[in-house]
């Protein structure tokens, strides 16, 4: 199993561009979430899915959307990219039922919006 | 919402020495409390998590503990060897272990 798998790594966008980050894995899981992270302020949630065709906002979701078509696949979408959204973005995913509570994180990407 | 503080930010220890990590959580209603190790460029990992309804778990070298009374966890390495320098996360869930918040980390230096 690849795991949680993230695309790009790296990506610089300018002040209005918008983009897709990518977000996949391979274990069948239910539950899908993406979170960024910034210096000081650990990580945030900002979307997640508990399932294909279902997402919720999470703490801080304003200037992302987010869709769940299958059950691999969770794209974050930037519509007009702000210098603020410059960070961290890790996706995550966990099993279905009770007994499956760890999320596993994919490596992450690192966004610059200059 | 749930608010989580860790202390401290940086801890730097000796190899052999122990270490101890803090969270306080502020909703009462939090239930699952995981710790994740992060290596630099890399994304976080779970190294050990703890129930509301134990009050102490361990795994080799690693334990957490809950006092749900004071609302607080926390994390306690023994024997530290140099891979054990990390950023360590605490983390709360009220709502079924999905929408976790966590605290700022630790940054951990273990010294040889």
């Amino acid at each position: 199993n690849a795991g949680v798998t993230q695309t790009p790594k790296f990506q610089v966008l300018k002040t209005g561009q918008s983009m897709t980050l990518q977000c996949a894995q391979d274990m069948n899981h239910e539950y899908m979430s993406w979170y960024r992270q910034d210096p000081g302020m650990g990580l945030r949630l900002i979307h997640y899915s508990v399932g294909a065709g279902i997402t919720d906002q999470g703490e801080v979701p304003n200037g992302y959307n987010v869709s769940r078509s299958t059950t691999e696949d969770f794209p974050l979408r930037l519509l007009s990219a702000a210098p603020s959204q410059t960070s961290v973005y890790f996706c995550a995913s966990r099993g279905g039922g009770v007994g499956y509570v760890e999320q596993f994180f994919g490596p992450g990407t690192r966004l610059t919006v200059l | 919402g749930e608010n989580v503080e860790q202390h401290p930010s940086t801890l730097s220890v000796q190899e052999g020495d122990s270490a101890v990590i803090k969270c306080t959580y502020s909703d009462s209603a939090s239930n699952y409390f995981p710790w994740y190790k992060q290596e630099l460029g890399k994304g976080p990992q779970l190294i050990i998590d703890i129930r509301s309804n134990v009050g102490e778990k361990k795994d080799q070298r690693i334990a957490v503990t809950l006092n749900k009374t004071a609302k607080h966890f926390s994390l306690h390495i023994t024997e530290t060897q140099p891979e054990d320098s990390a950023v360590y996360f605490c983390a709360a869930s009220n709502t079924g272990f999905q929408k976790l918040v966590f605290g700022t980390g630790t940054r951990l230096l273990v010294s040889p």
